[in-house]
């Protein structure tokens, strides 16, 4: 069963604009959701996640239960943020932390 | 911070052999290693739960005779690929959890598998 769901497999847009990356869940317990971020030629390294509802490189995402998202949000947009972005959802310590990988998002933000 | 490396880096075989892709924690013990597959642009598929002194547990459609996983000590676990073909060739990126902070998977580069 697709437990992430990406709707967008890209999405571009300008430097300074608005960005959203929509990511939406399906799970039957509390999930534990990150966004993962991979630059050009290099690995996976984690961007944020929702328990600890900080901003990292002005990126936030709230977990909104009850339409069971995690969308990825950033006000201005820079060229650096141009990547590929995944969502993952953890089921926690009772499955080992298995984590499940949306699509992913390639974002390009254009000068 | 969490670091994870794996290899080879990449790895170039013929069809019918076996390949051993290895994967270290390299600051952290990891009693728990996950592998993952992923195919070109496309997202990363779990493949199986790697736990260190007991059998891996397998996802739902990957072959665990296929894909034999040890994990033999608190900072490596090894993924064979045996009897390698064709439709083999892929993207392998294993992961780890830190203890101190299971909530999160440090992931490694990964290993561009290619099979004759």
């Amino acid at each position: 069963a697709q437990r992430v769901t990406q709707p967008e497999k890209l999405l571009s847009v300008f430097k300074g604009a608005p960005v959203e990356l929509k990511c939406n869940y399906s799970y039957s317990g509390s999930p534990e959701l990150f966004w993962y971020v991979q630059y050009s030629r290099q690995r996976l390294q984690l961007l944020l996640r929702h328990i600890s509802r900080e901003s990292i490189k002005g990126f936030t995402a709230d977990l909104n239960k009850g339409e069971t998202s995690f969308h990825l949000k950033k006000p201005f947009a820079q060229e650096e943020d141009s990547a590929m972005y995944y969502c993952a959802l953890s089921e926690g310590i009772y499955n080992f932390n298995k984590f499940y990988f949306g699509s992913g998002t390639k974002l390009n933000v254009k000068p | 911070g969490a670091v994870v490396s794996q290899h080879p880096s990449w790895v170039i075989c013929k069809s019918g052999t076996s390949v051993k892709i290895e994967c270290r924690s390299l600051d952290f013990q990891a009693t728990t290693m996950f592998w993952y597959r992923q195919f070109p642009k496309q997202s990363l598929m779990l493949m199986a739960t790697s736990n260190e002194g007991s059998k891996a547990t397998y996802e739902q459609g990957v072959e665990k005779d296929k894909f034999l996983i040890n994990h033999a000590s608190l900072t490596l676990s090894t993924l064979t690929v045996t009897s390698a073909h064709p439709e083999d060739s892929s993207f392998y990126i294993c992961s780890a959890s830190n203890p101190s902070d299971t909530d999160t998977q440090y992931f490694g580069p990964g290993t561009r598998l290619t099979v004759l």
